[in-house]
This record gives C-alpha cells, sequence and structure tokens, in this order.
C-alpha cells in the first residue's frame, strides 16, 4: 500500500541556517505530494504541493521538488527563522484513489533557535 | 471567511459516554474526512466522505460513526468512550479527490478518562 516516510525529528537549527526535511514515499502511478505545516496548537496548513514528476512546488521560500526517480519530496528553506519553528509533515494522495485520501508522514519537528 | 469549523474544542469524557464532533465548512467542498492526531503517529484517517449522500471507513474507523448531514456538514460520534480514543482530532475538506489539497479545521482536543 502507499506510504510515506519523513526524517525523525527534532531537528533544531540556529536562525538562517539552511533547512532540509527528508521525505520518501512508496505508491503505485503518479501520487500528488504535499508539504503541511502544523504550528502549536493550531491544526494543519497545506505549505506547498506538486502533482506531477519534476514539478517543484514553492511557498514562504520553502520549496520541494517531485522526484520520481528517488520517489521523494525533500523539503528545503534557505534560510530559516524562528517564526518557522513548527511541525511539518509530508503526505500524498494516490493518483488511482478516487476519495482524495491523503497519507500522512509522522511529522517532523523544526526548533529554530534564535 | 471561516473555512472549516470544528466545536468543541476542548472535551473531557468518561469512559463509556457518547459525544458528536461537529464540523462544517464553508467552501462548497465536495469531500470531507475525519482524522484523529496521536504523538509520533502522523494523522490516521478515521472515515471520509467523498461526495454527499456517502460516507466510507478510513484506516481506524472501530468505535466512531459519522453523519454527513448535508454537503456543509460532517459529524463524528463515539457511541461508548474508551482511553484509547484520547486523541487531537480533526475535520478536513476539499474540492475534489484526486490531487486537490485539503483543508483542516482547528482540531478538538479529547481526554477520555
Amino acid at each position: 500500500g502507499n506510504s510515506v516516510t519523513q526524517m525523525e525529528g527534532p531537528v533544531t537549527l540556529s536562525e538562517e541556517a539552511f533547512l532540509t526535511i527528508n521525505c520518501t514515499y512508496t505508491a503505485t502511478g503518479y501520487p500528488s505530494l504535499f508539504w503541511y505545516v502544523q504550528y502549536p496548537g493550531e491544526g494543519l496548513q497545506l505549505l506547498l504541493k506538486a502533482t506531477k514528476a519534476d514539478d517543484k512546488g514553492s511557498n514562504k521560500g520553502f520549496e520541494a521538488t517531485y522526484r520520481k526517480e528517488t520517489t521523494s519530496f525533500h523539503l528545503e528553506k534557505g534560510s530559516v527563522q524562528v517564526s518557522d519553528s513548527a511541525v511539518y509533515f509530508c503526505a500524498l494522495s494516490g493518483s488511482s484513489s478516487n476519495t482524495g485520501k491523503l497519507i500522512f508522514g509522522q511529522g517532523t519537528t523544526l526548533q529554530v533557535k534564535p | 471567511n471561516a473555512g472549516v469549523t470544528q466545536t468543541p474544542k476542548f472535551q473531557v469524557l468518561k469512559t463509556g459516554q457518547s459525544m458528536t464532533l461537529q464540523c462544517a465548512q464553508d467552501m462548497n467542498h465536495n469531500s470531507m474526512y475525519w482524522y484523529r492526531q496521536d504523538p509520533g503517529m502522523g494523522l490516521r484517517l478515521i472515515y471520509y466522505s467523498a461526495s454527499e449522500g456517502t460516507t466510507d471507513k478510513g484506516e481506524v474507523p472501530n468505535g466512531y460513526n459519522v453523519s454527513r448531514l448535508n454537503k456543509r456538514e460532517f459529524s463524528l460520534r463515539l457511541e461508548s468512550a474508551a482511553p484509547s480514543q484520547t486523541s487531537v482530532y480533526f475535520c478536513a475538506s476539499s474540492a475534489g479527490t484526486s490531487g486537490y489539497e485539503q483543508y483542516f479545521g482547528p482540531g478538538t482536543r479529547l481526554t477520555v478518562t
């Protein structure tokens, strides 16, 4: 079945450091891929998405590229801020599904120190 | 624009009690979902409704029931709460199925003692 694996956290960085959070997936066909962010005490918000191979999603300085050859969708940001501290979830929606169900990774906690 | 709303925000139940979590969306979305979030496990799908009038089980449906009351509202019912149902519950909606992003509500934190 479909699955998503994220790097384990927590990830602790200093402000202005480079961020990478690894995400790999297992799926048949061509799933859509998403990154969601959850700030403390809040629900999940879509950060970015990509719906086909080689697509790059980007938002708020974050980027992720859909790599079918390595089944990966790693999240990157060139210079993190304290306000980026949150939990980040990688997710996929299967191409063969007609339900739109999302399969989530376990989440990666990011803490950015001033 | 309210988006997805959930009530209540917090709830404490005793084992065996019942309750209904309410969810509503004002985006005219066809599909709605209920997830639970537990530490270290990401979000797991409980039930979903791909369109008005249909509901289906997700990954962890045992102990829950749902009702798609109309296009806007999708409720989750715990008939006899158990401590294992202590969790944070999120409702979500999307315009369609494949490839569409989901929009999440703020969550309900439920504790069962």
